[in-house]
């Protein structure tokens, strides 16, 4: 089944503990990229990637790190998580045809606490 | 950078009804998707639209580039249809950073 898994789905942790949240796809997409959803603020990209080894900063980077080593995995690291970052994560990637991006598939979401 | 910006915000639908969903964007786009978050969370593509018209059974999309704006319809209103529906746009501007809207609550009632 053609998918985009998330892991872990939930996650509550304390100010400063590094975290990696794990997004890995199985449809040979090119581009992957994180969001962040807050309410009131709908999704904002945090970072993407259009290839391997090839990352580019979305609106609201800061406080987040990416890799794009392998094609079809695409972590978000927090080096030192705030309160602040508590939120709704949505990992997605797409297939990047023509250099346009396409259609866009979604996670499940990571519902990240930090206390 | 650019904007986007969708009305109504809130919309309430006895099952059955018609709705019209507005998604207006302050510059050119090469890209336009349509989602529905379900009330579980499920992000849920519709449509790739960044022109032209579509249709997938009850729901159809306009987009009019030349005008900056898209349309969702969603037809005989179901209350599966609950939920928020947001349109994203990616500029032409080289970079393709995505931009969403605050999206369109909807709530149909039985």
């Amino acid at each position: 089944e053609a998918q985009v898994t998330q892991n872990p789905r939930y996650l509550i942790t304390v100010t400063g503990k590094k975290l990696t949240v794990t997004c890995s796809q199985n449809m040979n997409h090119e581009y992957m990229s994180w969001y962040r959803q807050d309410p009131g603020l709908g999704l904002r990209q945090i970072y993407y990637s259009m290839n391997v080894e090839v990352t580019d900063k979305g609106d609201v980077p800061e406080g987040y790190k990416v890799s794009r080593k392998e094609k079809r995995n695409f972590p978000l690291i927090l080096e030192s998580p705030s309160p602040n970052q508590t939120s709704l994560y949505f990992c997605a990637s797409s297939l990047f045809r023509d250099r346009a991006a396409d259609t866009q598939y979604f996670g499940p979401g990571t519902r990240l606490t930090v206390l | 950078g650019i904007q986007v910006e969708q009305s109504p915000p809130d919309l309430i639908l006895q099952e059955g009804a018609n709705s019209t969903l507005r998604c207006n964007f302050s510059d050119s786009v090469n890209n336009l998707q349509w989602f529905h978050q379900n009330p579980w969370g499920q992000l849920i593509n519709l449509f790739y639209i960044p022109s032209g018209t579509k249709q997938n059974g009850r729901l159809s999309a306009t987009t009019v580039a030349t005008e900056r704006y898209s349309l969702l319809y969603i037809s005989s209103s179901q209350t599966t249809d609950s939920g928020v529906y947001f349109c994203a746009v990616a500029t032409t501007s080289g970079t393709y950073k995505y931009i969403f809207g605050t999206g369109t609550r909807l709530k149909v009632l039985a």
